[in-house]
């Protein structure tokens, strides 16, 4: 059973322009959540799709976009990039359910470095 | 609101030894799950072990088990004849339906293990 498949794994950009992010989720997971993860501030909650519906929403800038496709695959877009946006930002894959039992696995991240 | 708090920023043990890693957590939902992963340099995070709070036991997996003292609202994990592999960022984490089943992360605990 394949994991969760994070691409590109790593990525330069410089400020001011947009990216896009892909993550493939566990087969049968319906659920994706994306996480931005820095040294300073630690792992922090960006949004949760569930059946192409963005379910939760962290606290972050509307630069900051997603959305999920019907297959579950999702993409997370950062537009008018900043320096410090600078991070590695991690996929979850989830099988959903409105539980508090309910396990994420990750993908490997993608590592993304404004200039 | 939610809360994980790992008060340790780096722990040092012996190879073979046992070691601790805190965690404390605060919510006012009655229902949630408690769970930490490993992060190992490559950056995956890998889940560990998952403990519900009406579980009535703590929870085990191989060499990792949790502590769980719900009145105290901590979360410990043990890890038992540690391993030079074990050395990784370790993230104790928390979902309820309070949050909205989202899973939040504390801000880590890097442990080091000495051959």
């Amino acid at each position: 059973k394949a994991g969760v498949t994070q691409t590109p794994r790593y990525l330069i950009k410089t400020r001011g322009q947009q990216v896009t992010l892909s993550c493939s989720p566990i087969s049968g997971h319906r659920s994706v959540s994306w996480y931005q993860q820095t040294p300073g501030q630690g792992l922090q909650f960006l949004f949760e799709y569930f059946s192409e519906t963005q379910r939760n929403k962290g606290n972050f800038p509307g630069r900051f976009s997603g959305r999920q496709f019907s297959n579950s695959r999702s993409e997370m877009n950062v537009s008018t990039l900043e320096l410090g946006d600078s991070a590695l930002y991690l996929c979850a894959s989830s099988l959903g359910g409105q539980t508090s039992h309910t396990e994420a696995f990750f993908g490997q991240g993608t590592r993304l470095t404004v200039v | 609101a939610q809360k994980i708090t790992q008060t340790q920023p780096g722990m040092f043990v012996q190879e073979k030894e046992a070691v601790t890693l805190d965690c404390t957590y605060d919510t006012s939902d009655p229902s949630y799950g408690l769970f930490w992963y490993k992060q190992p340099s490559s950056g995956e995070m890998i889940f560990l072990i998952y403990q519900g709070s009406y579980d009535q036991q703590n929870a085990t997996e191989g060499r990792y088990s949790l502590n769980f003292q719900k009145a105290r609202k901590s979360a410990n994990l043990v890890i038992s004849a540690s391993q030079l592999g074990d050395s990784a960022m370790y993230f104790c984490a928390m979902r309820a339906l309070v949050g909205g089943f989202k899973t939040i992360f504390g801000a880590g605990t890097r442990l080091f293990v000495k051959a």
